[in-house]
């Protein structure tokens, strides 16, 4: 089955200890996202891999880093987590649509939790 | 820099009835992309329609359609026969057509849909 997995799916963890949401794709995709959640505020952009070894931040990079050393697999990572990025969290990966990626699928999301 | 309003926080609609959904975006582009995400409580999120703005037509997809107004800049939803299964949180996104960059989704904040029976 397609699909993007994330894990875990949920979280809860303490101020400054090292994370890793892990992201998985089985389509092939070149594309992939990070996006955060927050109620009034819709999804946010974190980072985007355009390729392998290819990353760029969005909007909100902030506190987060990724990599992209396989082309299915692209982590995310909190170095010194901290209660302000409690959220809910969600990798997206995309085919090329002709040239370009248009239609993203979505992982599961994974709900995290900073004390 | 690209931005998605949502104004309806929240609507309730009875099974079979039908609900409109506002979303109005501001871009300075001419071509771009716009699309209606569904989260329902598994919070999974599903694409529900997808409109570019070079086609006039309105996209339709099944129960579900939008109302493109491109002069205006807004992209409203319509679920016509609601179903109790239609309940979830609707969000509103844009993307311009990615050149040498990943075409980013720009969400607004969304609209909770709750349909009783």
């Amino acid at each position: 089955e397609a699909q993007v997995t994330q894990n875990p799916r949920y979280l809860i963890t303490v101020t400054g200890k090292k994370l890793t949401v892990t992201c998985s794709q089985n389509m092939n995709h070149e594309y992939m996202s990070w996006y955060r959640q927050d109620p009034g505020l819709g999804l946010r952009q974190i980072y985007y891999s355009m390729n392998v070894e290819v990353t760029d931040k969005g909007d909100v990079p902030e506190g987060y880093k990724v990599s992209r050393k396989e082309k299915r697999n692209f982590p995310l990572i909190l170095e010194s987590p901290s209660p302000n990025q409690t959220s809910l969290y969600f990798c997206a990966s995309s085919p090329p649509w002709g040239r370009y990626a248009i239609e993203q699928f979505f992982g599961p999301g994974t709900r995290l939790t900073v004390l | 820099a690209q931005t998605v309003t949502q104004s309806q926080p929240e609507m309730s609609v009875q099974e079979a009835e039908t609900v409109t959904l506002s979303c109005t975006y501001d871009t300075s582009e001419n071509n771009y992309y716009l699309f209606w995400y569904k989260q329902p409580p598994s919070r999974q999120m599903i694409l529900v329609i997808r409109q570019e703005a070079y086609k006039q037509q309105n996209a339709t997809e099944n129960r579900f359609s939008v109302n493109f107004q491109k002069a205006a800049k807004s992209f409203s939803l319509k679920i016509s026969d609601s179903q109790l299964g239609d309940t979830a949180m609707y969000f509103c996104a844009f993307m311009k057509p990615p050149t040498d960059s990943w075409g980013k989704l720009q969400f607004g904040a969304g609209t909770q849909v709750v349909v009783t029976p």
